[in-house]
């Protein structure tokens, strides 16, 4: 089955230490996604990729890192410089970057929780 | 003032009620119209989508966009426990530039 996988589905760590988030598909789609979703707030877009080698940054991306050296993977890292990492993560993808109005395919996230 | 309102909810309705979801928008370049269903610990899937202004029927949901007024609504027909999740509105004006709303969390009771 095609799909997005998000892993892992949560992850604990303390204060001060970066994480990696992993985020593979295998829809064959160029365009991928990080969101990050908080209780009574809409997703928020962190970073996002229109092909590979190369992203632009959303509307939250401080504290936050990515690459894409594939076109199926796109992990994102929580520096220590992000002050309220403790949120839910989406990984989404679309099957056309350029038209713009491709609907997102969304993985099934992982909660991330900084003590 | 958001570029995209939703009402948080939650809105508990019976089983067999029909659902009015809403959202409002300021946006006028928006012309793309989605709406997600996210259960809980999940990631959203996508139940309907439309393009300008109009209705939308797919079993028993429909989609209505009003450009006029800035108002997207999304309506459940014969609503079932299992439609018991948090309804996200997005919209767009091109560019893979998604605006969510906040969702509205509806529970569906027996």
């Amino acid at each position: 089955d095609g799909g997005i996988t998000q892993s892992p589905k949560y992850l604990f760590r303390k204060e001060g230490q970066n994480v990696t988030l992993s985020c593979e598909q295998n829809l064959n789609h160029d365009a991928m996604y990080w969101y990050r979703q908080d209780p009574g707030q809409g997703l928020r877009l962190i970073y996002y990729s229109q092909i590979v080698n190369d992203f632009q940054k959303g509307d939250i991306a401080e504290g936050y890192s990515v690459s894409r050296e594939k076109k199926e993977s796109f992990p994102l890292t929580v520096t220590s410089a992000q002050k309220n990492p403790t949120a839910f993560y989406l990984c989404a993808s679309s099957i056309d970057s350029g038209t713009g109005h491709s609907p997102l395919h969304f993985g099934n996230g992982t909660r991330l929780t900084v003590t | 003032q958001k570029e995209v309102e939703q009402d948080p909810g939650p809105l508990s309705v019976p089983e067999g009620a029909i659902v009015s979801l809403n959202c409002t928008y300021s946006n006028s370049a928006f012309q793309y119209f989605m709406w997600y269903r996210q259960y809980s610990r999940k990631g959203p899937e996508l139940l309907m989508y439309t393009y300008s202004s109009g209705n939308k029927e797919d079993g028993r949901f429909t989609a209505q966009v009003d450009k006029s007024s800035k108002y997207i609504s999304l309506f459940i027909r014969d609503s079932q426990p299992s439609d018991s999740a948090t309804y996200l509105c997005a919209m767009s004006g091109g560019y893979n530039k998604l605006i969510f709303g906040a969702g509205t969390r509806l529970a569906v009771h027996p």
